[in-house]
């Protein structure tokens, strides 16, 4: 079974700074996707960034960006000049071998300090 | 226009009830599912539909049952529910191909009493 781990349950980060949050993986499957989503205090879970894992470029979306290591089945995001609005949980999900069921990491909260 | 639509966004209720949840989407999407997230945020998924037919259910109990009358509709009910039934509930829809967003609904926290 696909399993995803995000060990950092918080992270913080100072206004317009560059904060790094991390996601592996574990599957036996060659074709998949990784998801970052974020959840906002009002509930909503927004997809954040996408990446195929056929695609070696990395993913890139304004201010976020993945490093995405198939080989070591490692997803991290990167926020560059952090703003207030991106204060959040952060979830890292994967989806493959034939099926759209996402499966979740258990999520970093993030704080943003003006 | 809310392209994922869930009804009600709060329900508390006590146990040993039957209550339902309704989910919409105006995407145009063939698949929707719906996930559990627990109180420790943990989001898992419960069920999927793809056309109207079941095609994941993820050992939940009896008590829970989608339907789905339509592709752009997919209901949850739930029967004698407990206290461990107390979560957010999120219905989500994407396109049937790989890697497809999913979009999901605004969650319907149930606390059951």
């Amino acid at each position: 079974a696909q399993t995803v781990t995000q060990s950092q349950p918080e992270m913080s980060v100072q206004e317009a700074e560059t904060v790094t949050l991390s996601c592996t993986y574990d599957t036996s499957e060659s074709d998949y996707y990784l998801f970052w989503y974020k959840q906002p205090p009002s509930r909503q879970m927004i997809l954040v960034i996408r990446q195929e894992a056929y695609k070696q470029q990395n993913a890139t979306e304004n201010r976020f960006s993945v490093n995405f290591q198939k080989a070591a089945k490692s997803f991290s995001l990167k926020i560059s000049d952090s703003q207030l609005g991106d204060a959040a949980m952060y979830f890292c999900a994967y989806s493959g071998g034939g099926s759209e069921k996402l499966v979740f990491g258990k999520g970093t909260k993030l704080t943003v300090n003006p | 226009d809310t392209a994922v639509s869930q009804t009600p966004k709060y329900l508390v209720t006590q146990m040993g009830n039957d209550k339902s949840i309704k989910c919409e989407q105006n995407l145009g999407h063939d698949t929707m599912y719906w996930y559990k997230q627990d109180s420790k945020k943990f989001l898992k998924i419960m069920f999927s539909y793809n056309n109207k037919e079941l095609i994941i259910n993820e050992t939940v109990p009896n008590r829970f049952s989608p339907k789905s009358p339509d592709k752009a509709h997919l209901n949850l009910h739930i029967n004698s529910l407990e206290l461990g039934d107390s979560a957010v509930y999120f219905c989500a829809s994407s396109q049937v191909r790989g890697g497809a967003e999913a979009f999901f609904g605004q969650g319907t926290r149930l606390t059951v009493v």
